[in-house]
């Protein structure tokens, strides 16, 4: 079975200093890999995607995320943050044979940026 | 990208009464939509998968006859709470797969519950 850990429930970084949030899946088949971000109150809005090919994923908001098949991570990165940053982000997985498409949740981290 | 709404967008009801989700696909078809539930702080727990022109299918530990599902049209899924109690309150959120190869959810503003 799929699972996604996210192991930092919260982190926090002063303004403009990078920052990496973690994220580790364990499948035993192909997938496809997801960053959501999730301001409060609101739904969640795609920040960037794995499906194949190049395993350095550039999104929006200046996020990036690099797929590491041996190492079963699609950590996210962003070289400087803003205080508009801050909020929740889900990292998830889902099965490319899956025809459902459903996904699988991390337990989310919570990107506190402090000026 | 893709385009999903939620009505309401926040609902307060008694303990008892039922409650309607709509959820809308606006600029794609979706024969398929999912429905979440996210409690404060956690994570979005998966409850059903709504199927046009078919049942939905629940995930272990959801009650079917408690949370009714509809996938009306390919842009239409409501989801409705029955007998609502204060237990039932929380965010939820539903989802549309869309893309090359429906392989991308995108999610709707979520609505919030509160069962008094």
């Amino acid at each position: 079975a799929q699972s996604v850990t996210q192991l930092d429930s919260q982190v926090p970084v002063f303004e403009e200093a990078p920052v990496e949030l973690r994220c580790n899946y364990s499948s035993s088949v192909s997938v496809y890999l997801f960053w959501y971000v999730q301001y409060p109150n609101q739904g969640l809005q795609l920040l960037l995607k794995y499906l194949s090919g190049s395993t350095l994923v550039k999104g929006i908001n200046g996020f990036e995320a690099e797929f590491n098949k041996s190492q079963t991570s699609f950590h996210l990165r962003k070289p400087s943050v803003h205080i508009s940053d801050t909020a929740e982000y889900f990292c998830a997985v889902s099965d490319h044979g899956d025809s459902s498409y459903k996904l699988i949740f991390g337990s989310g981290t919570r990107l506190l940026v402090r000026p | 990208g893709a385009v999903v709404s939620q009505h309401p967008s926040r609902v307060i009801c008694k303990s008892g009464t039922s409650v309607k989700i709509e959820c809308r696909s606006l600029d794609f078809q979706a024969t398929t939509m999912f429905w979440y539930r996210q409690f404060p702080k956690q994570s979005l727990m998966l409850m059903a998968t709504s199927n046009e022109g078919s049942k939905a299918t629940y995930e272990q530990g959801v009650e079917k006859d408690k949370f009714l599902i509809n996938h009306a049209s390919l842009t239409l899924s409501t989801l409705t709470v029955t007998s609502a109690h204060p237990e039932d309150s929380s965010f939820y959120i539903c989802s549309a797969p869309s893309g090359g190869k429906q392989e991308t959810q995108y999610f709707g503003p979520g609505t919030r519950l509160l069962v008094l």
